[in-house]
């Protein structure tokens, strides 16, 4: 099983609504993204949690909140978000920070309005 | 400063025709990947490259690298409209093994 599945694969949601993404996988994989891209533009990376610690914050702002409550469970706590958040968020998985291979997730279509 | 330069950005071909996507990256780095998306979708691994003179190919797309010059190419030989996508190259530079992409190259494949 190489899949990373994402939840949902669409959000429409007001700005003062309170979501959660979801991604999970069952690869034993012990790294975990959530990257944000924007029409027409490469992935951003926001967060990397290596060993469910956080590693990296990409200077995103607090109404994304990450949560790594498990080595397979990644969620994405969305807050007071703006229009200009509206992007697909991808979430990926490797078995560790620098492995080999990363496998990314189908995504979830967040729209924000 | 982390980053990759791709060129093309934009790429119309006449199906059955060849051409290179070229891909430059700021540092050192062990591994190059080759990603295609599609529209609304998620991306697709195409190629890891893992070494200098490393050369994979999978039907008609072959991704070279060469860790010296910190270039790799992604060859399309034979254009068919399926390969219109976007593709995007990465490498392997953050400080936790994320991901640097390239700003894509939007590739569209005509009759």
């Amino acid at each position: 099983d190489t899949e990373v599945t994402q939840t949902p694969k669409h959000l429409v949601m007001g700005m003062t609504n309170k979501k959660s993404l979801k991604c999970e996988q069952h690869m034993g994989h012990r790294a975990m993204y959530w990257y944000k891209q924007k029409a027409k533009k490469p992935p951003e990376l926001m967060f990397v949690y290596s060993y469910e610690k956080l590693s990296i914050n990409e200077s995103v702002p607090s109404r994304f909140s990450p949560e790594c409550p498990n080595s397979s469970l990644l969620n994405l706590h969305l807050h007071a978000l703006q229009p200009e958040d509206s992007a697909l968020y991808l979430c990926a998985s490797s078995q560790g920070p620098f492995s080999y291979e990363q496998y990314f997730g189908p995504g979830t279509r967040l729209t924000v309005t | 400063e982390l980053k990759v330069e791709q060129n093309p950005l934009f790429l119309s071909m006449q199906e059955g025709k060849n051409y290179t996507i070229y891909c430059n990256y700021s540092t050192t780095s062990d591994r190059l990947y080759w990603y295609r998306q599609d529209p609304g979708k998620s991306l697709e691994s195409l190629f890891v490259l893992l070494s200098n003179g490393a050369v994979k190919q999978e039907g008609r797309l072959m991704a070279s690298l060469d860790t010296k010059a910190r270039l790799s190419t992604l060859h399309i030989t034979a254009a068919v409209h399926d390969l219109s996508a976007t593709y995007f190259c990465a490498f392997r530079g953050g400080s936790q093994g994320n991901l640097i992409f390239g700003k894509g190259t939007k590739l569209s494949v005509k009759p």
